[in-house]
Parts: C-alpha cells; sequence; structure tokens
C-alpha cells in the first residue's frame, strides 16, 4: 500500500507570486483534502476534492483553488502569494464510497514547507 | 461554531507516570473524534478514533458527551511517547476540526 506523498518538499517563494503545490494519494483513496498548518498551530481545513469536483472549502480566500485529476492526485494552487501564506501545507487522502459515506479516516501526507519572502 | 480545544500546548511527565492530554469540543450533533500523534520528523498520523473504542499504543480516549471531552490517557508513560497530539472533530465527513496540539514531553 503507498501513502500519501507530498511535492515538493519545501518551497521558497515572493510576495505576489504564485504557486503550485501536489499531491497524490494514498492506494485506492479517492478523495483529497488540503490542509494548512501554520507555526505553532493545529492544520486548518481548506478545501476537498472528490470525484475532479470541490466538496466542501473552509474559510479561505478565492485565490487558494484546487484541481484533483483522474488517478485522485491534485494539485493545490495559490495566487497572489501573501507573508501569512507561509505555512506547512498537508495534503490527506480518504476513501468515500460510491454510496457517499465516508470512511472518514483522513491519512496524511509529509507536507510541502512553503515561505514567502 | 464547531471548535476543539487543547488547554495545555506543553505537557511534561516523567517515564512510568499517568498521563492525560485533556481535549474539550463544541459540536451540536453527534461528534466523531480522533487523535492524531506527530512524533518528530514524521508525518501526522492518526493515533485513534472513538468510534473503534480501541487501544493503540497503550492510550485509550473515551468521549464524554455531558462533559463534551474526549481526553487522551495512557496508565504509564514511555519515552517513546513523546510527540505533538492532535484532537481533530470531523465536520459533514469531510472536514477535521483541530486543536492548538499539545506537545507532551516525557522524562527519563
Amino acid at each position: 500500500e503507498t501513502g500519501v506523498t507530498q511535492s515538493p518538499t519545501h518551497l521558497i517563494k515572493t510576495r505576489g507570486q504564485q504557486v503550485t503545490l501536489r499531491c497524490s494519494s494514498q492506494s485506492g483513496h479517492n478523495t483529497v483534502s488540503w490542509y494548512q498548518q501554520a507555526l505553532g498551530q493545529g492544520p486548518q481545513f481548506i478545501f476537498q476534492y472528490y470525484r475532479e469536483e470541490e466538496n466542501g472549502r473552509g474559510n479561505f480566500p478565492p485565490r487558494f483553488s484546487g484541481l484533483q485529476f483522474p488517478n485522485y492526485s491534485s494539485e493545490l494552487n495559490v495566487n497572489a502569494l501573501e507573508l501569512d501564506d507561509s505555512a506547512l501545507y498537508l495534503c490527506a487522502s480518504s476513501d468515500r464510497t460510491s454510496g457517499g459515506a465516508v470512511t472518514d479516516t483522513q491519512y496524511f501526507g509529509p507536507g510541502t514547507r512553503l515561505t514567502v519572502l | 461554531a464547531q471548535r476543539v480545544t487543547q488547554p495545555e500546548k506543553l505537557l511534561s511527565v516523567f517515564k512510568g507516570a499517568p498521563v492525560e492530554l485533556k481535549c474539550n469540543y463544541s459540536y451540536s450533533g453527534s461528534p466523531e473524534l480522533f487523535w492524531y500523534v506527530q512524533y518528530s520528523r514524521q508525518r501526522l498520523q492518526l493515533l485513534l478514533r472513538h468510534i473503534s473504542r480501541e487501544s493503540i499504543k497503550g492510550f485509550t480516549a473515551d468521549l464524554n458527551k455531558g462533559e463534551t471531552s474526549f481526553h487522551l490517557k495512557k496508565p504509564f508513560a514511555q519515552e517513546e511517547d513523546s510527540a505533538m497530539y492532535y484532537c481533530a472533530l470531523l465536520l459533514g465527513a469531510q472536514k477535521l476540526v483541530f486543536g492548538q496540539g499539545t506537545r507532551l514531553t516525557i522524562n527519563p
């Protein structure tokens, strides 16, 4: 069984730039959730993707957007980067059944550390 | 508003002593609660979830709806238990709401 992977590991950008972070879900999982973890805080939900569509969103502005691909991998895009976007970005995968129920347990990747200068 | 509170940012106990990490939640529905752990230089991983009612690595957690709590307990702490612990509430089968975390240090 392959775990959740994320790339890149670290990234440094400047204010105003755009960034794309990538996530491959755990084998057999069809749902991907993204979280932002600022230093000293717990992770905060950004959004979730299921069947290539956004399925729930947290309190983040529209400059945070995402994609999910047919193989269930996902991207998080952030436009017009701000200093406060500096954080660890976590991807988590889970399995939603065809009936709509979800096994609920989310398995996390190692994260991408984004620094905005 | 749905919220998870972990009142202790830091907790330090001696090896062999009992451990209790506190978690309180605010949620009007029937909660699904989890404990996640992050060991040094490792990813966030599931420790246990309340509906499983299982014991993992000697840890247990009981849901107390009256006190809206889901405290994590272990009777005898081990040095390898030193880690960051997060309590989380699942909303709408999609969104995990995390507490701020408690850094547990087990002293030899």
